[in-house]
């Protein structure tokens, strides 16, 4: 795929343990942005990143944070995972905040808080 | 407050059977207005930007169209390939995408 790639894609997990998802990209975009999927609340945002160690919270961003310390590395943090927080994470990436530039999605990572 | 509703929730067709999705939003400053395909264990795919009420884009058997408080997905004599769930983004000042809740689409032959 285009150059985006988020890992693990599946997770299982204990409530109350630390989790970081990772999303990397090769196409040296500078606008990163982690999103949840959850049935009945389509895409939310959680945090996005505008740059390097550049970052901004989204809609739904407690229980989370975020670190971009490389332009091609954004991290998603959940310091004590919670059942709530079990979701389908999407990374994306985009060139520019012009609409002219998409966003192009990674595939996802599966978090599953037990 | 900036929002985006999808309708229907769910859309059954038979192979060939012509319907429409629709998007309602509102939004302070609308920048473009995103559509998405989202296959089953995928992150979305880009399909269409629009930028201003009027404006019309085709791809294959999907028109996209825009007013100035919604947006339809037209989808022509669809096949079983067209099944998917399609998502429908606003872009705010600022840049970020605010998406709706998805139209899952499934096409029977």
């Amino acid at each position: 795929d285009a150059g985006i790639t988020q890992s693990p894609r599946h997770k299982v997990t204990e409530t109350g343990t630390p989790v970081t998802l990772r999303c990397h990209q090769t196409e040296n975009h500078r606008y990163m942005y982690w999103y949840r999927q959850d049935p009945g609340h389509g895409l939310r945002l959680i945090h996005y990143s505008y740059g390097v160690k550049d970052t901004d919270k989204g809609e739904v961003s407690d229980g989370y944070s975020v670190s971009r310390s490389k332009t091609e590395d954004f991290l998603l943090t959940l310091e004590s995972a919670t059942s709530s927080q079990t979701s389908v994470y999407f990374c994306a990436i985009s060139e520019s905040t012009s609409p002219n530039y998409g966003y192009t999605f990674g595939s996802g990572t599966r978090l599953t808080v037990v | 407050e900036d929002q985006v509703t999808q309708s229907p929730e769910a859309l059954r067709l038979q192979e060939g059977e012509s319907s429409s999705l629709n998007c309602s939003y509102t939004v302070s400053g609308l920048r473009g207005l995103f559509w998405y395909r989202q296959d089953p264990g995928k992150g979305p795919e880009f399909l269409f930007t629009l930028y201003s009420a009027g404006e019309e884009k085709e791809k294959e058997r999907l028109k996209a169209t825009l007013t100035k408080k919604e947006s339809f997905l037209h989808i022509t004599a669809p096949k079983p390939e067209d099944s998917a769930t399609y998502l429908c983004a606003v872009q705010a000042p600022g840049g970020k995408l605010i998406f709706g809740q998805g139209t899952e689409l499934s096409v029977k032959p």
